[in-house]
């Protein structure tokens, strides 16, 4: 089975800053789909930045983007500017390119945003 | 983006009786839906997945005569948990996929408090 690691339980950035949240994955699969949603204190998951593992471009989202090394078989969300509503928890997620059903969730990174 | 509605946000029943949780993709039709639950500072962990029109198909671990799921019609899935105790206490997610689609979109989640 896929497996999806976030080594950060928890990580803290001054307001406008620069943070990288990590996430690596374990898979035998060529075709996948790798996703970052945030979790705000309202529990409300939100979808930040989707990649397809056949693209090579890492994906943007205005302050949000990501570096993905395939290869490496890591999916780091970097957030630039950071902001007092960036603090939440982070989930990397991984969804199979075969079996769109099969999806699995990181354990999370918490977010602290200082003033 | 496509919506999820997910209700109750949060209910609090005694010990023994039922509780039912709705969700429903309220602009597309869900071919797919999940389940799942969150513990405090915890991942989301998959209960179920459910077909419209197929019986759902449970996760290791999770008891199916205790958190039955039906998934009635394309929008709308229903997780109810039966004779509830206090370890049922939790935070319950939803989270709805269209035919085809790799995106998955969340309800608001539904805290379950039994006392």
């Amino acid at each position: 089975a896929q497996t999806v690691t976030q080594s950060q339980p928890e990580m803290s950035v001054q307001e406008a800053e620069t943070v990288t949240l990590s996430c690596t994955y374990d898979t035998s699969e060529s075709d996948y789909y790798l996703f970052w949603y945030k979790q705000p204190p309202s529990r409300q998951m939100i979808l930040v930045i989707r990649q397809e593992a056949y693209k090579q471009q890492n994906a943007t989202e205005n302050r949000f983007s990501v570096n993905f090394q395939k290869a490496a078989k890591s999916f780091s969300l970097k957030i630039s500017d950071s902001q007092l509503g960036d603090a939440a928890m982070y989930f990397c997620a991984y969804r199979s390119g075969g079996d769109f059903n099969k999806f699995y969730f990181g354990s999370g990174t918490k977010l602290n945003v200082k003033p | 983006g496509a919506v999820v509605s997910q209700h109750p946000s949060w209910v609090i029943c005694k010990s023994g009786t039922s509780v039912k949780i709705e969700c429903r993709s309220l602009d597309f039709q869900a071919t797919t839906m999940f389940w799942y639950r969150q513990f405090p500072k915890q991942s989301l962990m998959l209960m179920a997945t459910s077909n419209e029109g197929s019986k759902a198909t449970y996760e290791q671990g999770v008891e199916k005569d205790k958190f039955l799921i039906n998934h009635a019609s394309l929008t709308l899935s229903t997780l109810t948990v039966t004779s509830a105790h206090p370890e049922d206490s939790s935070f319950y997610i939803c989270s709805a996929r269209a035919a085809g689609s790799t995106e998955a979109f969340f309800g608001q989640g539904t805290r379950l408090t039994v006392v």
